[in-house]
């Protein structure tokens, strides 16, 4: 399988504090994106980062890309009850449109 | 621009009966791809359409198929339902432009009694 595999499986932290969720994958890729899941409703696109870039931001979230190690990780600081969700690491595989998921990373923020 | 809508929300069958969900991508739109999601298994890619003509396609069955219209809406069907076909499906539609992310409907959650 060329799933991706993400660490934690479970976040658990208070409000104000920044989460890290890790993404490994297998394969080679152009791009490797974000998605954020509310309560197993559809996927929201966060971020995108190129297999040329290593570090981009955009509002409260920084996402790293390690090609060498293939892996990313995602930072959200000053985290707030409504980041509250599972977010999922995804690449597209061959060819077209077709996204490779993570396993995924559930993350509660607590008041 | 409304966003990707998929019909009906929810949705319960028994096993051996078939099913059609129905996605309309957004407006400008003609890729439209398909995924199941369970807690077993993730998110796996189902199929992709792109101007009527299915472009790719995941490690499914014969019993899941899928058409697209000449209006880029799409349509999965499963037929000879079986209880681990009970999972969220979700669709995603890109635009043309090429900016690589996609944009998802809130799903159907299927449920197989």
């Amino acid at each position: 399988s060329q799933q991706g595999e993400e660490d934690p499986q479970a976040l658990s932290i208070q409000e104000g504090e920044n989460a890290t969720m890790n993404c490994s994958y297998k394969t080679s890729i152009n791009n490797l994106q974000w998605y954020r899941q509310n309560s197993g409703r559809g996927l929201v696109h966060l971020i995108l980062i190129r297999s040329n870039e290593r570090e981009k931001h955009s509002g409260r979230l920084r996402v790293t890309l390690d090609t060498s190690k293939k892996s990313s990780s995602l930072l959200i600081t000053a985290s707030r009850a409504a980041d509250t969700a599972s977010y999922f690491c995804a690449y597209f595989t061959g060819g077209g449109n077709k996204l490779t998921f993570g396993t995924g990373t559930q993350l509660k923020v607590e008041l | 621009k409304a966003g990707v809508t998929q019909t009906p929300r929810y949705l319960i069958k028994t096993r051996g009966q078939q099913v059609t969900l129905s996605c309309s991508p957004i407006s400008g739109h003609r890729s439209v791809s398909w995924y199941q999601q369970t807690p077993g298994q993730g998110l796996q890619f189902l199929f992709e359409y792109f101007s009527e003509t299915q472009r790719n396609k995941g490690n499914f069955p014969g019993r899941f198929s899928g058409r697209q219209f000449s209006n880029s809406r799409s349509e999965m069907n499963v037929s000879t339902l079986e209880l681990g076909d009970s999972a969220l499906y979700l669709c995603a539609s890109s635009d043309p432009t090429g900016n690589e992310k996609l944009f998802f409907g809130s799903g159907t959650q299927l449920s197989v009694l």
